[in-house]
């Protein structure tokens, strides 16, 4: 069936390390892929998304390109900040487009913390 | 940009009461929204797929009488948990599609349910 592997956490990082998250996807067809993020007490938001073979998404120093051939789709930033501490989401939508396009299925999520 | 306002963002009942969230789109219309349910260090699961003016579509496993869903308007969703059990504990979070079709969906910030 559909679903999101993310890789476990907590991953604790210091400022200014490399963060690799990793998310590996099943589904049919070629779904559109997300990254969430989720600061404490507060809902999700949108981090970037990518909704094509070989597209890169990219915002606030997060990048995540879809690799198709891998079915995966990893979270990576060069130098973490204290403040990018908060849980990241995994997520795909089977539909490109229509009523069906908001059904999220989404992977575990990852804890993030960044200490000084 | 985009606003969904959830509320209550935290409420606490005894078992065997109704307790009803709101999801409210601020500063935009929504045809469709979504409610997922989010239980302690798992991941989000999509209960339903509410349509302005028509049934909700339910998820397979969740109970359409137990969660009820209304989407009497373009802005308002609601979702009532009927005789609510502490089993019924949990974070339940809304998104929004906006009328326009693009493909944007905003999240509520979440609603911590706990049955006591």
């Amino acid at each position: 069936g559909n679903s999101v592997t993310q890789m476990e956490g907590p991953v604790t990082l210091s400022e200014e390390a490399f963060l690799t998250i990793n998310c590996t996807y099943t589904a049919t067809g070629y779904p559109s892929l997300f990254w969430y993020v989720q600061y404490p007490g507060e809902g999700l938001q949108l981090l970037l998304k990518a909704t094509k073979a070989d597209d890169k998404g990219s915002n606030k120093g997060f990048e995540a390109t879809y690799r198709k051939e891998t079915t995966s789709f990893h979270l990576e930033k060069g130098s973490v900040q204290v403040s990018d501490s908060a849980v990241y989401f995994c997520a795909f939508t089977r539909s490109a487009g229509g009523t069906s396009y908001g059904k999220l299925t989404f992977g575990q999520g990852t804890i993030l913390t960044v200490h000084p | 940009g985009a606003v969904v306002s959830q509320h209550p963002s935290r409420v606490i009942c005894k078992s065997g009461t109704s307790v009803k969230i709101e999801c409210r789109s601020l500063d935009f219309q929504a045809t469709t929204m979504f409610w997922y349910r989010q239980f302690p260090k798992q991941s989000l699961m999509l209960m339903a797929t509410s349509n302005e003016g028509s049934k909700a579509t339910y998820e397979q496993g969740v109970e359409k009488d137990k969660f009820l869903i209304n989407h009497a308007s373009l802005t308002l969703s609601t979702l009532t948990v009927t005789s609510a059990h502490p089993e019924d504990s949990s974070f339940y979070i809304c998104s929004a599609r906006a009328l326009s079709g693009a493909n944007v969906l905003t999240f509520g910030a979440g609603s911590r349910l706990t049955v006591l």
